[in-house]
């Protein structure tokens, strides 16, 4: 089952704050988030793990909440640079499972800032 | 280093015909993934090779889709037939298989080649 990502879309001006937001009804090992370009690669931005462990972007944290299978991506002091689609992919498994790396994507988040 | 390309960038075919996408990891990445976008909806996993083998295709929709690896090295995807519902963005992704980097083997997508089914 796919993650479910709120809110759908998102308009800030340049410098305002925002949260993304990925829940799962199944338990999780990781959330990785990406963000998209229209008509680019989606770009790697966070691995967070079960146990509190990530790895990622300077200026763009995040959060797993594991009791809740919720993570929560925040971005703050936007920059025009971070419009685009942004998807939660989750992955369950490890290294021994037939579906190591396989990740199911939520429907994504258009996050559109302006000047 | 160069990122995961794909070939081509577009393509418009009609319904019945076939097309072949191709995929090139970055070198060295063991794992390579096929994945889908539907227009609007979310990028659907289609399937996993680990070097040459298929080690998850539960994403693939039906036979008319047919995924290669030869050597380990570039994937191609064929459709064949091609219906009007496999149209979208089809997206490979590529990462390292080593188990000192795990859990930390983040995908590097390439563009995608954007399919139309007429």
């Amino acid at each position: 089952q796919q993650p479910v990502q709120s809110p759908q879309a998102v308009i800030l001006r340049e410098g305002e704050d925002a949260v993304i937001n990925c829940s799962s009804s199944k338990a999780l090992y990781s959330v990785h988030w990406y963000r998209q370009k229209h008509g680019e690669a989606p770009v790697f931005l966070m691995i967070l793990l079960k146990g509190g462990e990530q790895k990622g972007h300077d200026k763009i944290s995040a959060s797993f909440n594991e009791k809740k299978q919720q993570s929560s991506l925040y971005l703050t002091a936007s920059q025009l640079s971070y419009s685009g689609t942004y998807f939660c992919g989750t992955a369950k498994g490890n290294a021994g499972g037939t579906s190591y790396g396989k990740l199911t994507f939520g429907q994504g988040t258009i996050l559109t800032v302006h000047p | 280093e160069a990122g995961v390309t794909q070939f081509p960038s577009h393509s418009v075919i009609e319904k019945g015909q076939t097309v072949t996408l191709r995929c090139d990891p970055i070198s060295g990445h063991d794992n390579l993934y096929w994945y889908r976008r539907v227009m609007g909806k979310e990028i659907k996993f289609l399937l996993h090779f680990v070097k040459e083998s298929k080690q998850d295709e539960s994403g693939m929709p039906n036979n008319r889709f047919l995924a290669e690896r030869t050597g380990g090295t570039y994937s191609t995807l064929k459709v064949q037939p091609a219906e009007l519902e496999d149209s979208g963005v089809y997206f490979c992704a590529s990462s390292q298989v080593n188990l000192r980097l795990y859990p930390y083997n983040e995908q590097f997508f390439g563009p995608g080649t954007r399919l139309t089914v007429l």
